[in-house]
């Protein structure tokens, strides 16, 4: 049971490349999210889809798109990169969304990402 | 804009000494919850607490919901090396549904 896996772990970009990050749960969760952590900035969220064949903007979603497979999978990705997107990004799910429910997210281990 | 805010940003003190972690806001929170972040991990879920004034104890970690549900405290009894971490609040019930993260509070425990 691997709970929320990432790959890749690590990438290195130029400015103006693309590139897609990808996200698997295993854990038959309806909901998963994108987050971006930055420091002193705490985790911000980029995309989340509630529910399988749906998704929603975050709170900065610009730069960014997203596609939600299947079930178990959510992939981000960056169409033309920039140095303001070097950033770790998590992927997170969640049994149900948060529309005004416990909402506990599972984290993945986070893809370190530098744009130069 | 619903925002968290959480103190101190950072903390460092010795092995053995008492601490506690401050999560507040001006907004209701539905639930509110506590993860702790090592370095190279992502987040992992420390409790969840909804009902206001709400206390719950994991070990040597007591947390309380504020009894208006604004507000929340991690108190870290008797500090160990292994409580080194980033600790974050996280508010559910969202304008969006989703959670509201706060910045986090780096803790740093000496041996």
């Amino acid at each position: 049971n691997a709970g929320v896996t990432q790959t890749p772990k690590f990438q290195v970009l130029k400015t103006g490349q693309s590139m897609t990050l990808q996200c698997a749960q295993d854990m038959n969760h309806n909901s998963m999210y994108w987050y971006r952590q930055d420091p002193g900035m705490g985790l911000r969220l980029i995309y989340y889809s509630a529910s399988e064949g749906t998704t929603d903007k975050g709170e900065v979603p610009n730069g960014y798109n997203v596609s939600r497979l299947n079930k178990r999978e959510f992939s981000l990705r960056l169409e033309s990169a920039a140095p303001s997107q070097t950033s770790v990004y998590f992927c997170a799910s969640s049994e149900d969304p948060g529309w005004g429910s416990y909402n506990e997210q599972f984290f993945g281990p986070g893809t370190r990402l530098t744009v130069l | 804009t619903q925002l968290l805010e959480q103190s101190p940003q950072f903390l460092s003190i010795q092995e053995g000494e008492n601490l506690t972690v401050y999560c507040n806001s001006s907004s209701v929170f539905s639930s509110l919850q506590w993860y702790r972040q090592e370095p190279g991990e992502g987040p992992v879920l420390l409790v969840t607490v909804v009902t206001g004034g709400e206390v719950k104890k994991l070990k040597r970690l007591t947390f309380q919901f504020g009894d208006a549900r604004k507000d929340s405290s991690l108190h870290i009894t008797a500090a160990q090396p292994g409580d080194t971490g980033l600790y974050l609040c996280a508010g559910g019930g969202g304008s969006q549904g989703n959670l509201i993260f706060g910045k986090g509070t780096k803790l740093s425990v000496k041996p």
